[in-house]
């Protein structure tokens, strides 16, 4: 998985309650992408970062908010968790040429 | 939205066939890239090619683009049944090199 490991790799939380995966990288890229992949959506782009405390939006940002604090670290937060947010997260890194490569996923459940 | 759309969204196929999934985008491209994706893992990355190329090919894995029908295909020869996964299809647009968009995706099944 390129050096990439996420954290939790399962999480079961409940509606209200606030949420963060993390994402680390041991191959100091500078580019680093969340998203979320659902039946019938495949997947989509929540955050990307492009260096520390550098980041920006994805085409489903709303209800995500993340952090960049190191460059080995990319932090997704769900403020306040809601059903819709029950998902498989994906954390990527970034190649020359933009390919992705990904983490193993997040399996996050919303009751 | 999404830029790329593969066709078909599920194929079945009998071992040692070929496999052939084609993938259509709407705007100009820096580069069109395939990835792999079994059941419960993480998508990879297994071949990207440029604007200005036509055909590439990595081991069994042969791609086609053809800008002016802004389309691709994925041939994958002699089927395996460790081949059975979902492939997606995905664009970088051209001048917007820190963004890749990625299609829903053709289910393949290799049958014993």
């Amino acid at each position: 998985d390129a050096g990439i490991t996420q954290s939790p790799r399962h999480k079961v939380t409940e509606t209200g309650t606030p949420v963060t995966l993390r994402c680390h990288q041991t191959e100091n890229h500078r580019y680093m992408y969340w998203y979320r992949q659902d039946p019938g959506h495949g997947l989509r782009l929540i955050h990307y970062s492009y260096g520390v405390k550098d980041t920006d939006k994805g085409e489903v940002s709303d209800g995500y908010s993340v952090s960049r604090s190191k460059t080995e670290d990319f932090l997704l937060t769900l403020e306040s968790a809601t059903s819709s947010q029950t998902s498989v997260y994906f954390c990527a890194i970034r190649g020359l040429d933009n390919e992705q490569f990904f983490g193993p996923g997040t399996r996050l459940t919303v009751l | 939205s999404q830029q790329g759309e593969e066709d078909p969204q599920a194929l079945s196929i009998q071992e040692g066939e070929n496999a052939t999934m084609n993938c259509s985008y709407k705007t100009s491209i820096n580069n069109l890239q395939w990835y792999r994706q079994n059941s419960g893992r993480g998508l990879v990355h297994l071949i990207l090619i440029r604007s200005n190329e036509r055909e590439k090919h990595s081991g069994r894995l042969r791609v086609t683009l053809d800008t002016s029908k802004k389309s691709s295909s994925l041939l994958i020869t002699a089927s395996r049944a460790a081949d059975t996964a979902s492939y997606f299809c995905a664009t970088v647009p051209m001048n917007r090199d820190d963004k890749i968009i990625f299609g829903k995706g053709t289910r393949l099944h290799i049958l014993p």
